[in-house]
């Protein structure tokens, strides 16, 4: 996979907007962005992708950057339910587009 | 649809026994993945199947680990024999395709004793 490097943890305060970057410096041309999140006990759960353009869906906001090179994962209003660990992940083409994770971004949301 | 079923939800076994766990994916998916989550590690992929077939169980972490699609609609891990160091969560995914989402079951907390 694209190596991915994301902070280890962050705070947010409940309501506030909480924005988790992602850095994939190596990411090739037909590799996707991939978010997960994993709510402690419960097994990873899928948030969004995208490739180029910027997505949004129920859950989140996706904004990569022009030269592709890192990512923003935007929950708009965060809740003390979003408290998870965040994932960032870019599987490889090469490699089957097998999900590899990392150590993610452990949110904290407090009220 | 259900979702991925994993099963059992808990396993204890005593080390030297062989722990067979069990996996359901989601019907028309067509790949499936094993993970392995502990605290040291964090999630580590053990093998991958795409069709029923293993593409890569170079994360299997010794001969003791094997896994096995038969059809579409089942998988096993199977440890044999078990070690205390072999505690952990287990997870399978599926997938429907590729750059689609995975959907991942509650997963297995295994211990061994």
């Amino acid at each position: 996979d694209a190596k991915t490097t994301q902070p280890p943890s962050m705070d947010c305060a409940e309501g506030r907007a909480a924005n988790l970057p992602c850095n994939h410096s190596t990411i090739s041309g037909n590799e996707y962005v991939y978010w997960y999140r994993q709510i402690h006990s419960q097994g990873p759960q899928y948030i969004i992708h995208g490739l180029k353009n910027n997505e949004t869906n129920e859950m989140a906001s996706l904004i990569i950057t022009e030269d592709r090179k890192s990512s923003t994962l935007i929950l708009p209003h965060a809740t003390l339910r979003d408290t998870a660990v965040y994932y960032c992940i870019v599987p490889s083409y090469n490699a089957g587009n097998m999900l590899t994770f990392g150590g993610g971004t452990r949110l904290m949301v407090k009220p | 649809d259900a979702g991925v079923i994993q099963s059992p939800r808990h396993e204890v076994t005593e080390m030297g026994q062989e722990v067979t766990l069990r996996c359901k994916p989601i019907s028309g998916h067509n790949s499936l993945f094993w993970y392995r989550q502990t605290m040291m590690r964090g999630l580590e992929l053990l093998i991958y199947f795409n069709n029923n077939v293993p593409i890569d169980d170079s994360g299997m972490p010794e001969d003791r680990f094997s896994a096995k699609m038969p059809n579409a609609s089942f998988s096993t891990l199977k440890i044999q024999p078990s070690e205390p160091r072999d505690s952990a969560v287990y997870f399978c995914a599926s997938t429907m395709t590729v750059n689609t989402e995975a959907f991942f079951g509650q997963g297995t907390r295994l211990t061994v004793v």
